[in-house]
């Protein structure tokens, strides 16, 4: 079956304690994301990537890092998380001219 | 500015009746595509529908529709014969050339049997 996979799908934190939300594809798409999710503001992306070793910024890019050493992987590092990154998150991917975009289940992240 | 607009926080409609959800966009360019995606409870997301700007005619997805104005920039979903199964939080978002995709603030949607 053709998914996004995140891992975990809930994390509670400490300010402070490094974490990593994993995220991984199995159809071969170039193209991933990384999405946060608040009330009242949609959906506002943190970081893209256009393919194996290419990484971008998004909206909302701080506190935030990525990495894509691989294509199917493209996991979030917060190295200091902070209460003001509680929140949704979503990874997800795209292929092709016409396709779609696949969405994970989301990690809800909370830091005390 | 890569701006999308949901003005409507909240909607209700009857069950079997129809309802309409705005949406409006800020772009500068002249192909790309736009959606709505639906999101229940389980949080999970859902494509609805997808229109490509470059077609003149409205999308449609069995009780799904659109009204694709793009000299407006106008982008509204319609739900014909609105079902319990409706009720979720809805996204309407817009894909740049370079794939990346911009949300709305969505419209919460409940459905009143």
């Amino acid at each position: 079956e053709a998914q996004v996979t995140q891992n975990p799908r809930y994390l509670i934190t400490v300010t402070g304690k490094k974490l990593t939300v994993t995220c991984s594809q199995n159809m071969n798409h170039e193209y991933m994301s990384w999405y946060r999710q608040d009330p009242g503001l949609g959906l506002r992306q943190i970081y893209y990537s256009m393919n194996v070793e290419v990484t971008d910024k998004g909206d909302v890019p701080e506190g935030y890092k990525v990495s894509r050493k691989e294509k199917r992987n493209f996991p979030l590092i917060l190295e200091s998380p902070s209460p003001n990154q509680t929140s949704l998150y979503f990874c997800a991917s795209r292929g092709g001219p016409v396709g779609g975009y696949t969405f994970g289940s989301g990690t809800r992240l909370t830091v005390v | 500015a890569q701006t999308v607009t949901q003005s409507q926080p909240e909607m209700s409609v009857q069950e079997a009746e129809t309802v309409t959800l705005s949406c409006t966009y800020d772009t500068s360019e002249s192909d790309y595509y736009l959606f709505w995606y639906k999101q229940p409870p389980s949080r999970q997301m859902i494509l609805v529908i997808r229109q490509e700007a470059y077609k003149q005619q409205n999308a449609t997805e069995n009780r799904f529709s659109v009204n694709f104005q793009k000299a407006a920039k106008s982008f509204s979903l319609k739900i014909s014969d609105s079902q319990l199964g409706d009720a979720a939080m809805y996204f309407c978002a817009r894909e740049t050339g370079a794939n990346n995709l911009f949300f709305g603030t969505g419209t919460r949607l409940t459905v009143i049997p």
